[in-house]
C-alpha cells in the first residue's frame, strides 16, 4: 500500500538558518506529492506540490522536487522565519481523479527562535 | 485559491448531546469531501471518505452509526457526532478535492464535557 516517512520532530532552528525536512514515500504508479503546513490552532494550508518526476513545487521560499529514483520530496527553505513555525506534513495521492484520498506522513513540528 | 470553510470553528457541548458539524466548499464544487480527526500532536486520521449523493464510506474502526455523514450538495458535506461522549472530544477537519489537490477546511475543535 501508499506510505509516506517524514522526518521524525520536532525540529528547532535559529532564524534564518537552512531548513530541510525529508520525506519519502512508497506508492505504486505515479503519485502527486504534496506538502501541507498547519499553523496553530488552525486546519491545513497547502504549501506546495508536484504532479510528475522531476517537477519542483515552491511557495512562500519553500522548495520540494519530485525524485522518483529516490521516492523522495524532502522540504527546504534557505532561510527560515519566526512565522515559519508550525506542523509540516508531507502527503501523497495515488491519482487525480478526484475521490482519492490522501496518505499522510506523521507531521513535523518545525520551531523557529528568533 | 479554492476556499473550504467550516462551522461552527468550535463547539462545547454536555455528554449525549448531538453536534453537527459543516463543510462548506465556497468557491468550487466538491463530489468528494474527506472527514478527519486530529488528536493532539499527531497526523490526521481519515474517518470518512464522503461522496455527493451516495452513502459514506467510512475506515475501518470509524463507527458509521456514531458519526453521521451527509453529502446532500456539491458544496456541503455535514458530520454529526451522535450521542457525543468526552472521548469524542478532538479536532475535526474536513478537506474538499477540487481538481487534483485536496483543500483543507480550518477545522472544527469540539470539547465533551
Amino acid at each position: 500500500g501508499n506510505s509516506v516517512t517524514q522526518m521524525e520532530g520536532p525540529v528547532t532552528l535559529s532564524e534564518e538558518a537552512f531548513l530541510t525536512i525529508n520525506c519519502t514515500y512508497t506508492a505504486t504508479g505515479y503519485p502527486s506529492l504534496f506538502w501541507y503546513v498547519q499553523y496553530p490552532g488552525e486546519g491545513l494550508q497547502l504549501l506546495l506540490k508536484a504532479t510528475k518526476a522531476d517537477d519542483k513545487g515552491s511557495n512562500k521560499g519553500f522548495e520540494a522536487t519530485y525524485r522518483k529514483e529516490t521516492t523522495s520530496f524532502h522540504l527546504e527553505k534557505g532561510s527560515v522565519q519566526v512565522s515559519d513555525s508550525a506542523v509540516y506534513f508531507c502527503a501523497l495521492i495515488r491519482s487525480n481523479f478526484g475521490n482519492e484520498k490522501l496518505t499522510f506522513g506523521t507531521g513535523t513540528r518545525l520551531t523557529i527562535i528568533p | 485559491g479554492a476556499v473550504v470553510s467550516q462551522h461552527p470553528s468550535w463547539v462545547i457541548c454536555k455528554s449525549g448531546t448531538s453536534v453537527k458539524i459543516e463543510c462548506r466548499s465556497l468557491d468550487f464544487q466538491a463530489t468528494t469531501m474527506f472527514w478527519y480527526r486530529q488528536f493532539p500532536k499527531q497526523s490526521l486520521m481519515l474517518m470518512a471518505t464522503s461522496n455527493e449523493g451516495s452513502k459514506a464510506t467510512y475506515e475501518q474502526g470509524v463507527e458509521k452509526d456514531k458519526f453521521l455523514i451527509n453529502h446532500a450538495s456539491l458544496t456541503l458535506s455535514t458530520l454529526t457526532v451522535t450521542s457525543a461522549h468526552p472521548e469524542d472530544s478532538s479536532f475535526y477537519i474536513c478537506s474538499a478535492t477540487g481538481g487534483e489537490t485536496q483543500y483543507f477546511g480550518p477545522g472544527t475543535r469540539l470539547l465533551v464535557l
